[in-house]
């Protein structure tokens, strides 16, 4: 089993839907957790920090349960710029875990 | 415009060329990693310095050999690569030196092609 696993979709979601994405972990010592969001061709850029008591950012929303070892990203009202892949990271002692990603296409 | 810097952005190498990837950042980061990306995977982690002193190599081949010369710098030595080895490679900093973990910033990355 993979350590950060991720549906790598892709998500074909119309413009102004709600889109959530969801990642699992299998080290419950894993330590902190992060949403990335890469272009094409492009670097990752951090698109968000995961905390247990969740975090909102405009329409993006993250929680973590470290219950269920999973964390989740919810997009509201979709725009066609948020189409990219999101990848799922995870801090464990000196390691910093990428998921494989999810693919996102906001459909006009 | 990203704060870490990589030189050059596309490089095409020989199987006996010997070349070097380069990265640089302000930000007064002390840790620094490579990372290497095939297309549509995730990046994988190939060494990271804290306070210039390499602290993670993970298990990478010696034809691929990092370098820090300062706490800015972070350099990757390329020799006898295969074309296998062809990817974009990768370089960030974080803040969180004391454990090389955290919020990283990376650089628009180096395209690498070996003949």
């Amino acid at each position: 089993r993979k350590e950060v696993e991720q549906d790598p979709g892709p998500f074909n979601v119309p413009e102004g839907a709600t889109v959530a994405f969801n990642c699992t972990y299998s080290n419950s010592a894993s330590q902190s957790f992060f949403w990335y969001r890469q272009d094409c061709r492009k670097e990752p850029k951090l698109l968000m920090s995961v905390y247990s008591s969740g975090n909102e950012d405009g329409r993006f929303t993250a929680q973590l349960n470290r219950a269920s070892q999973y964390i989740s990203l919810l997009i509201r009202d979709s725009k066609l710029s948020d189409s990219a892949t999101y990848l799922c990271v995870v801090n464990r002692d000196d390691k910093i875990i990428f998921g494989k990603g999810t693919r996102l296409h906001i459909l006009p | 415009d990203t704060e870490v810097t990589q030189t050059p952005k596309h490089l095409v190498m020989g199987m006996t060329n010997k070349k070097s990837l380069k990265c640089e950042q302000h930000m007064g980061h002390r840790a620094m990693y490579w990372y290497k990306q095939k297309a549509k995977k995730p990046p994988e982690l190939m060494f990271v310095y804290s306070y210039e002193k390499l602290s993670i190599n993970e298990s990478v081949p010696s034809r691929f050999s990092p370098e820090c010369p300062n706490s800015s710098l972070l350099n990757l030595h390329l020799h006898a690569l295969q074309p296998e080895d062809s990817a974009l490679y990768l370089c960030a900093s974080s803040s969180w030196a004391s454990r090389g973990t955290g919020e990283l910033f990376f650089g628009e990355g180096s395209r690498l092609t070996v003949l």
